[in-house]
């Protein structure tokens, strides 16, 4: 079946550093990633997304990489803070029959990051 | 606009007991999502609905049902509750106004199931 993982289940970085977090995927099918943020007692909050067409996007401190050639996506957080301490989790989308979908994703177990002040 | 949200926020619940957990939106989203997260586990999604008056199983939907009578609500229930269900739930909705809304799913803040 379809699965999601993550290289490293903890990430623990200082202030200021820069945070890869890492995200390996099975199904060269998928056509779609997003990377979400969830802090402790709270629903998972949208990073960022790409498509299967890019390999780089750029947000607001953060990028996502993704390498088809290994089915392999990163999350890049420039100048770490305290603030983005939290797991990290990886998502992926596969087309349904008829090129069709209803948004359902898969998702990765998640990585803790700790920003150390 | 207070986005997804969740009722109750916690509950504890007897082995047998039944319960309704009512997620709402005010995003007008088409699709909505039930997900259960376990630790180590990840998000699994539960059932789902792609409008009003549909639903749809999800990777594991053994011991729940759904029901969205309302384009707004999304309830998720448990007839008879078991300790397995103990869990932390998520509900989440999407919009499909385009390729990328519609998989940019809005959570919830989780409501937090103990079953003894």
């Amino acid at each position: 079946g379809e699965s999601v993982g993550l290289h490293l289940p903890t990430l623990s970085v200082q202030e200021g550093d820069n945070s890869i977090i890492n995200c390996a995927y099975s199904n060269s099918a998928s056509d779609y990633f997003i990377w979400y943020k969830q802090e402790s007692g709270k629903g998972p909050q949208f990073i960022i997304d790409i498509r299967s067409n890019m390999d780089k996007r750029q947000g607001q401190r953060v990028t996502v990489l993704l390498n088809k050639t290994v089915k392999h996506l990163s999350l890049q957080i420039a100048a770490t803070q305290p603030g983005d301490s939290a797991v990290y989790f990886c998502a992926e989308r596969s087309q349904g029959a008829g090129g069709t979908s209803y948004g359902k994703l898969t998702f990765g177990q998640g990585t803790i990051l700790t920003v150390h002040p | 606009n207070a986005g997804v949200t969740q009722t109750p926020k916690f509950r504890v619940l007897k082995t047998g007991q039944s319960m309704t957990l009512l997620c709402a939106q005010d995003m007008n989203h088409e699709y909505m999502y039930w997900y259960r997260q376990d630790p180590g586990m990840g998000l699994r999604l539960i059932h789902y609905s792609v409008g009003e008056g549909t639903t749809a199983k999800g990777e594991v939907p053994d011991g729940y049902n759904v029901s969205r009578l309302k384009k707004q609500n999304f309830l998720l229930g448990l007839e008879s509750a078991a300790p397995s269900q103990t869990s932390v739930y998520f509900c989440a909705s999407s919009s499909r106004t385009s390729w990328r809304s519609v998989e940019t799913q809005y959570f919830g803040p989780g409501t937090r199931l103990l079953v003894l």
